[in-house]
């Protein structure tokens, strides 16, 4: 079990908006520790998607974005394209276990 | 081009050593804090290990802590895991992972480059 929960799965077609959340707790996000965000797309190394809770890298398109709220986080795609189909995780530090904790990841379908 | 290149993976029976490498280019390593991570076959992200620029701050995850050893090299731009004792459950794609300062203060601190990662796999 991750510290971090993702909804195993979610689905959208193209170009609707979906959201993936981030459960943490009082040691993690609720101790307002950044979250950042990564894509893994098949076969291939994570990349970095969303670091400090909302902010993107260059390169990122904008349709891509992160919000935090007490101990949760949410990654928003908005105007799903085929090739968003992929793996994202959510990652924060945890005060107890003294280290960086990432979510299970949540598989993303475009329809 | 900033890159990571992990090697040093291979098949390995339960009890065994294996020590892999990141070889760094591009950026300058001693300014930068390090980290590994693993993917188990099927499964999520699983950070392993931290290290500081200098090398004098170290953490493990609890799942390696008292097995994996890991160090650098500033000079060769190199990151290593020595992975000894290893188990079943080790089976993994290792990858090597940048801490990057992102932001224009420089206040977030996440894994923004990766390499490609290296396979182990831990079997009789």
């Amino acid at each position: 079990q991750s510290v971090l929960t993702q909804p195993p799965s979610v689905s959208g077609a193209p170009g609707q908006r979906v959201a993936i959340s981030c459960t943490g707790s009082s040691s993690n996000i609720g101790a307002n520790f950044n979250v950042h965000w990564y894509q893994q797309l098949p076969g291939t190394a994570p990349k970095l998607l969303i670091y400090g809770n909302n902010n993107r890298p260059s390169g990122v398109p904008d349709r891509f974005s992160g919000s935090r709220s007490g101990p949760s986080a949410s990654l928003a795609i908005t105007g799903l394209q085929a090739e968003d189909e992929a793996d994202y995780y959510c990652q924060s530090y945890d005060s107890s276990l003294s280290g960086v904790v990432f979510g299970g990841g949540t598989k993303l379908t475009v329809l | 081009d900033v890159q990571l290149v992990e090697s040093g993976g291979g098949l390995v029976q339960p009890g065994g050593s294996l020590r892999l490498s990141c070889a760094t280019s591009g950026f300058s390593f001693r300014s930068y804090e390090m980290n590994w991570v693993r993917q188990a076959p099927g499964k999520g992200l699983e950070w392993v290990s931290y290290i500081s620029s200098s090398g004098d701050t170290i953490y493990y995850a609890d799942s390696v802590k008292g097995r994996f050893t890991i160090s650098r090299d500033n000079a060769q731009s190199s990151l290593y895991l020595q992975m000894n004792s290893l188990r079943a459950e080790d089976t993994a794609i290792y990858y090597c992972a940048r801490e990057g300062v992102l932001g224009g203060s420089g206040a977030f601190y996440a894994f923004d480059i990766w390499g490609q990662g290296t396979v182990v796999t831990a079997s009789s």
